[in-house]
């Protein structure tokens, strides 16, 4: 089955840029997603698309997909930036594949 | 306003069977280019998909675990059900439900239920 490999956890400085991988095979020939998920709430969309922004998400939050690596971004990062980020993917038969998780933590 | 609701039982029993309904509001399940996942996680883990379901009764579920899922749909009830049969207590976890929006191969889940924690244990 298709897997997707993420840093278990990212360290940032508030202001500061944070990058978060998500890895798979072929990864750029589908279209990542990334949610955000603070403790005790419900994953938040992002990210769609690879590089779209919902309405409401910040500028600060980009993405991108290439290779066998997709990237969340953060620009500036802020304390409320901290939480769990998980990204995720569909596989050729449509079945859905989350990542393994980043805890992004602002110092 | 756009809302899921999950609802099901907060405990049940090792080798049990596993009902959870998941209700919305705000769009209709007759809805072409929109679905219903039911995605869980293990408390500390990581989410993991389970299935969906789409307007056209089209499903999909969890390579690993479609011998023990079956996901309907209720259109009139605005009502998506998801059985998981032969619980066992690694099955413990937070049960969301989320809407996939978009054309595949660009799904995603615009909007989540508050989730439900299910507890397997004798």
């Amino acid at each position: 089955s298709y897997e997707l490999t993420q840093p278990p956890s990212v360290s940032v400085s508030p202001g500061q840029t944070a990058s978060i991988t998500c890895s798979g095979d072929k990864l750029g020939d589908k279209y990542a997603c990334w949610y955000q998920q603070k403790p005790g709430q419900s994953p938040v969309l992002v990210i769609y698309q690879d590089s779209k922004r919902p309405s409401g998400i910040p500028e600060r939050f980009s993405g991108s997909n290439s290779g066998n690596t997709a990237t969340l971004t953060i620009s500036g990062t802020q304390a409320m930036d901290e939480a769990d980020y998980y990204c995720q993917a569909w596989d050729s038969s449509a079945v859905g594949v989350f990542g393994t998780g980043t805890k992004v933590t602002v110092l | 306003q756009v809302t899921l609701k999950e609802s099901g039982p907060v405990l049940v029993k090792p080798t049990e069977t596993l009902t959870l309904t998941c209700t919305v509001s705000g769009f209709s399940l007759s809805n072409a280019r929109m679905g219903v996942s039911w995605i869980r996680q293990p408390p500390g883990k990581a989410l993991e998909w389970l299935a969906h379901i789409f307007s056209n009764d089209e499903k999909s579920y969890s390579t690993s675990l479609k011998s023990r899922l079956t996901i309907s749909k209720d259109t009139s009830k605005s009502q998506v059900v998801l059985t998981m049969t032969n619980m066992d207590p690694v099955d413990t976890a937070t049960y969301y439900c989320a809407r996939i929006n978009g054309d595949y191969p660009y799904w995603y889940f615009d909007l989540w239920g508050r989730g439900t924690l299910v507890t397997v244990s004798s």
